[in-house]
């Protein structure tokens, strides 16, 4: 079962940050957390990951506690084409390591 | 989700029927998962695969299900005499080893059981 908890929807406006929260405060040291999202009708889509370090890509930020049992995944200009089911998702290294879990997610929605 | 391609996108089967789902995984990527997603539910881990083997099929269910990924060719998950019950989306994802490296997803199949 996912080890993570999420809110189960969201509102943003276009244009603005969307800040989605995760807990996982059970998280091992060696936990990875994992960020996907999933558009109406497509397959998940990877966006980004981390251990402990904070992480940017061209797609999002990824903002994770010292202590490490939350994170938040940042989209710094939200567009309509980001409003999909967001999954964040912890994945251990080694055994196990390919199963992803995962739960029921948050359901962004952008509005204009 | 460029790169993992499956098909057929949509496939509609009668009870009893068998469903051939094709996948193939981005260029370079020689490790292969399947999930499914039943409607209204999250996806759910079914089998791990690499060339030739399978390493991780705790997800699938015990009967009518095999997975397989040839030395050539895409991974192929198979359902004999399909039931209404295996309707769902079902998602191939790829990567390019075991380690702590991203999946990659295709679009899915749309299996629809009459």
């Amino acid at each position: 079962d996912a080890k993570t908890t999420q809110p189960p929807s969201m509102d943003c406006a276009e244009g603005r940050a969307a800040n989605l929260p995760c807990n996982h405060s059970t998280i091992s040291g060696n936990e990875y957390v994992y960020w996907y999202r999933q558009i109406h009708s497509q397959g998940p889509q990877y966006i980004i990951h981390g251990l402990k370090n904070n992480e940017t890509n061209e797609m999002a930020s990824l903002i994770i506690t010292e202590d490490r049992k939350s994170s938040t995944l940042i989209l710094p200009h939200a567009t309509l084409r980001d409003t999909a089911v967001y999954y964040c998702i912890v994945r251990p290294v080694g055994q196990g390591a390919q199963k992803l879990v995962f739960g029921q997610g948050t359901r962004l929605t952008i509005n204009p | 989700n460029a790169g993992v391609m499956q098909n057929p996108r949509h496939l509609v089967r009668r009870r009893g029927q068998e469903a051939r789902l094709r996948c193939s995984p981005m260029k370079g990527h020689s490790h292969v998962y399947w999930y499914r997603q039943l409607p209204e539910e999250g996806l759910k881990f079914m089998v791990y695969l690499q060339k030739e083997n399978i390493i991780d099929e705790s997800g699938m269910p015990k009967e009518r299900f095999s997975a397989e990924f040839p030395k050539e060719g895409p991974s192929i998950l198979r359902i004999q005499q399909v039931v209404r019950g295996d309707s769902a989306a079902y998602f191939c994802a790829s990567s390019p080893g075991p380690d702590n490296q991203p999946q990659h997803f295709g679009d899915g199949t749309r299996l629809s059981i009459l």
